[in-house]
């Protein structure tokens, strides 16, 4: 089973500032099988990112995601304060089961 | 526009059984499913996963022999029974869709449902 790491556990910047998050797998990820969601309190999760790096329908540019192997990044550029949520990576290797890195909470000052 | 309509959710008590529903719409029924939990001010935890329509089913080690998956393509409904329930299962429980990109069982996840919760406790 492929164990994700992100860090840090809690991120608090400013608007308009750039968001950095980071997701380490324990080992290699095959195909870049990596997603990020957002989850808002109260709400479900919101996928953000597939393979890595596609972005998922509506999710605005300000939003990116980077990496391959075992190292991925979401960027979110020019915070908004709407940014405020738990951020979750996953894992989709060749089959199940399909792992959850542990979140980052990013808040908004 | 997708929706995935969760219910029957509640509290029972350990040992005890419970069977949940999830009315999906706005797509072709036809992608595999799962569902997703979360205990309560923690992350999410895959739980399992149901093809479109082979039937092949895959569960996490902590429920397997315990839940069973299931859908009713005919009705667009997707079903989680759970037997054997430990206060560790309590969790909100979402459905959600396979991507639309995804192949095979390489899956991520593109809509979700708002989620039913579950509490096991006597």
């Amino acid at each position: 089973e492929i164990v994700l790491t992100q860090s840090p556990g809690t991120l608090s910047l400013s608007p308009g500032e750039r968001a950095t998050l980071s997701c380490r797998a324990s080992q290699s990820v095959s195909s870049n099988h990596l997603a990020w969601y957002q989850q808002k309190p109260g709400q479900a999760p919101r996928l953000l990112i597939f393979d890595a790096s596609s972005r998922a329908t509506d999710i605005p540019d300000r939003f990116s995601g980077s990496g391959s192997g075992t190292d991925f990044t979401l960027t979110i550029s020019r915070l908004e304060p709407e940014d405020l949520a738990v951020y979750y990576c996953q894992q989709y290797d060749t089959s199940p089961p399909y792992t959850f890195g542990q979140g980052t909470k990013l808040e908004i000052k | 526009e997708v929706q995935l309509l969760e219910s029957g959710g509640g509290l029972v008590q350990p040992g005890g059984s419970l069977r949940l529903s999830c009315a999906a719409s706005g797509f072709t029924f036809t992608y595999a499913m799962s569902w997703v939990r979360q205990a309560p001010g923690k992350g999410l935890e895959w739980v399992s996963s149901l093809a479109g329509t082979s039937g092949v089913a895959h569960y996490a080690d902590s429920v397997k022999g315990r839940f069973t998956i299931s859908r009713d393509n005919s009705k667009n409904m997707l079903f989680l029974q759970m037997n054997s329930l430990r206060a560790e299962d309590t969790a909100i429980y979402y459905c959600a869709k396979k991507g639309a990109y995804a192949s095979g069982w390489s899956i991520y996840f593109d809509y979700w449902g708002q989620g039913s919760l579950v509490t096991v406790s006597s």
